[in-house]
């Protein structure tokens, strides 16, 4: 099966701080997403990232970077916590030679005060 | 801009009805993906949907797409209590980018 984990479920942060969100999976996928759930809006697409040291901006990419130094890896980074970015937080990664179908970690619910 | 559109957004109904979810979407693909996603748990794969005309099948669950009018059907029949959750679909654009929906809060009542 494959497994994807996010290193964090739940983080509580003071505006300002700067935040970081890690993401692993074991299936040797190429592709890997963040996004950012919140009630009433769906899932939005935030960066994803073809290959190792690719990255791509998705929907919402204001105030959030990424990183993808290894290709299991996949981290999300805050710069400088804001209160508009409590959400949930979730990784997915998909094979590039198969059908796209995401595969999701657990998510990590983040609140900033 | 690709716009990913469910309908209803929730839905109440008795257990043993059958209702179906929508779900339109605004440019070319035909990959169409749904999830269900329980409370407080992350989101699971129901349906992969590579073609047009494509049917899949699973339990009291159907899926289908319809790539020419860019629509995609969720149908559920003789609802259960357990098919409770969140329902996703999600567009596949280009190159895996993949767009979702708002989702369908579906609650169905023993």
């Amino acid at each position: 099966d494959v497994k994807v984990t996010q290193s964090s479920r739940y983080l509580v942060k003071r505006t300002g701080e700067k935040v970081f969100l890690e993401c692993v999976q074991d299936m040797d996928h190429e592709n890997m997403f963040w996004y950012r759930q919140d009630p009433g809006l769906g899932l939005r697409l935030i960066y994803f990232s073809y290959d190792v040291k690719m990255k791509e901006k998705g929907d919402i990419p204001e105030g959030y970077s990424v990183s993808r130094e290894k290709k299991e890896r996949f981290s999300l980074i805050l710069e400088s916590a804001s209160t508009n970015q409590t959400s949930m937080y979730l990784c997915a990664s998909s094979w590039d030679r198969g059908t796209g179908e995401l595969f999701f970690g657990e998510g990590s619910r983040l609140t900033v005060l | 801009e690709l716009k990913v559109e469910q309908n209803p957004l929730f839905l109440s109904m008795q257990e043993g009805k059958n209702y179906t979810i929508y779900c339109n979407y605004s440019t070319t693909s035909d990959r169409l993906y749904w999830y269900r996603q329980d409370p407080g748990k992350s989101l699971e794969s129901l349906f992969v949907l590579l073609s047009n005309g494509a049917v899949k099948q699973e339990g009291r669950l159907m899926a289908s797409l319809d790539t020419k009018a860019r629509l995609s059907t969720l149908h559920i029949t003789a609802a259960v209590h357990d098919l409770s959750a969140t329902y996703f679909c999600a567009v596949d654009i280009w190159d895996d980018k993949i767009i979702f929906g708002k989702g369908t809060r579906l609650h169905i009542l023993p």
